[in-house]
Formats: C-alpha cells, sequence, structure tokens
C-alpha cells in the first residue's frame, strides 16, 4: 500500500528564515505527489503538485519541491517565510484504486512563523 | 462558484447519539471522500465512493455510515458506535479518472458532549 511520512510535526521559524519540510513516500511506480496547505480556519488547498518532467515544482507564494526518485522524496522548500505561512502543510500522494486514485496523506507538519 | 460545502461547522452531540454530516458539491466530480483530521494524525480516509450508489471502506470506516444517492452529496453519519467521535471532518471531491488533485470543503468540527 501506498504510504506517505513528513518528518516534521511542528516547525517554528522566525520571519525571513528558510524552510524545508521532509517528505517520503512508498510506492513502486508511476507517482504524483501533492503539497497542501490549511491555513487557520480555511479550508485545504493545494500548495504545489509533481505530476512528471522537470523535478523541480514551483507552487503558489514562493513555495517550491524537489521530487528525487532515487530516495522517494518531495521535499517542500521556501527560501524566506513570512508570518502569514503559518498553517499546516500536508504532504499527499494519490494511490491507485481499481482505477481511480485516492489521496492518502502524511500526518501534516504545523508551522508557526513568529513576525 | 463551483465548490464543496459542508454543514453544519460546528456540532455538538450528545453520548449515544447518531449525527449525520452533510458534504454538496457542485465539481461535477465523480469521487467524493470523507476524512477525520485529528491533530498529529494528519487525515485518515473513512469513506470514498467512487459514482453514484457506490462507495468503499477506508482505513477507520468503523463507527461511520455513508450513502451516494445523488453525485452532488456525500453525507457521513457518525454513530454511536465510534468510540471517539470528537474530531474534525473533512469532505473532499475529485474527477474519477483522473490523476490530479482533490478539492475540500470547509470542514465540520463535532464534539461530543
Amino acid at each position: 500500500a501506498q504510504s506517505v511520512s513528513q518528518h516534521n510535526h511542528h516547525v517554528i521559524l522566525s520571519e525571513a528564515a528558510s524552510l524545508e519540510l521532509g517528505c517520503n513516500y512508498s510506492y513502486g511506480g508511476t507517482v504524483n505527489l501533492f503539497w497542501y496547505v490549511q491555513y487557520p480556519g480555511q479550508h485545504l488547498q493545494l500548495l504545489l503538485k509533481y505530476f512528471s518532467g522537470d523535478p523541480l515544482v514551483k507552487g503558489i507564494k514562493g513555495f517550491e519541491a524537489e521530487f528525487i526518485k532515487s530516495k522517494f522524496s518531495f521535499n517542500l522548500r521556501k527560501p524566506s517565510v513570512q508570518w502569514s505561512d503559518t498553517a499546516e502543510y500536508f504532504c499527499a500522494v494519490n494511490a491507485r484504486a481499481g482505477g481511480s486514485y485516492i489521496p492518502t496523506f502524511g500526518r501534516g507538519t504545523s508551522l508557526i512563523v513568529h513576525p | 462558484d463551483g465548490g464543496i460545502t459542508q454543514s453544519p461547522k460546528y456540532l455538538f452531540r450528545k453520548e449515544g447519539q447518531n449525527v449525520t454530516l452533510s458534504c454538496e458539491q457542485n465539481l461535477n466530480h465523480d469521487a467524493m471522500y470523507w476524512y477525520r483530521q485529528d491533530p498529529g494524525q494528519g487525515l485518515r480516509l473513512i469513506y470514498y465512493s467512487q459514482i453514484v450508489n457506490d462507495f468503499q471502506k477506508g482505513d477507520i470506516a468503523e463507527g461511520y455510515s455513508v450513502s451516494r444517492e445523488k453525485k452532488e452529496s456525500f453525507p457521513l453519519t457518525v454513530t454511536s458506535a465510534q468510540k471517539n467521535p470528537t474530531a474534525f471532518y473533512l469532505c473532499a471531491s475529485s474527477p474519477r479518472w483522473m490523476n490530479t488533485e482533490a478539492f475540500f470543503g470547509q470542514g465540520t468540527r463535532l464534539t461530543v458532549v
């Protein structure tokens, strides 16, 4: 079965610090990877996704992620965080199920950015 | 506006009572999902449905039931058999045959009192 592991459960940073959140997945076939973000009081929304091609994916609000197939990783990065990046971040993979795709999530990382 | 609507936003239930959470979407998606979100545990799949009149158990289906009588609607019932029902519940949808992202509602916070 496909699974997703996120290594950092709680991260606290000051504004302008760099961010990297780890994500590893287990799946032997073609994989599509996602990062979702949940801002306080808001619904879960897509931050970025990787399907194929350039392994460096750029998303909204200056976030990017790098797909490293040999390491089964899809780490999220941002060079300089802002207070408004305070949120919960989820890495996800779509697991195959009878021809359909079921979103499967990691445990999430709570990011707090101090002004 | 296309999207997913969950209601109510907050729900209180007495122990031993069943309660139904509503989820409606107007995105014309075939697939719909229910997740439970607990601190430090991420999103765990309760049930999913890929087509009308069909649904499958997810990883933590015990104590829950669903129905899918219409494409737009996928209500979740939390029964009295669910031992620890207090949680945040998220409904999502996606196109069935496309390996793409899911779209989420605002969630329902259920508290058992």
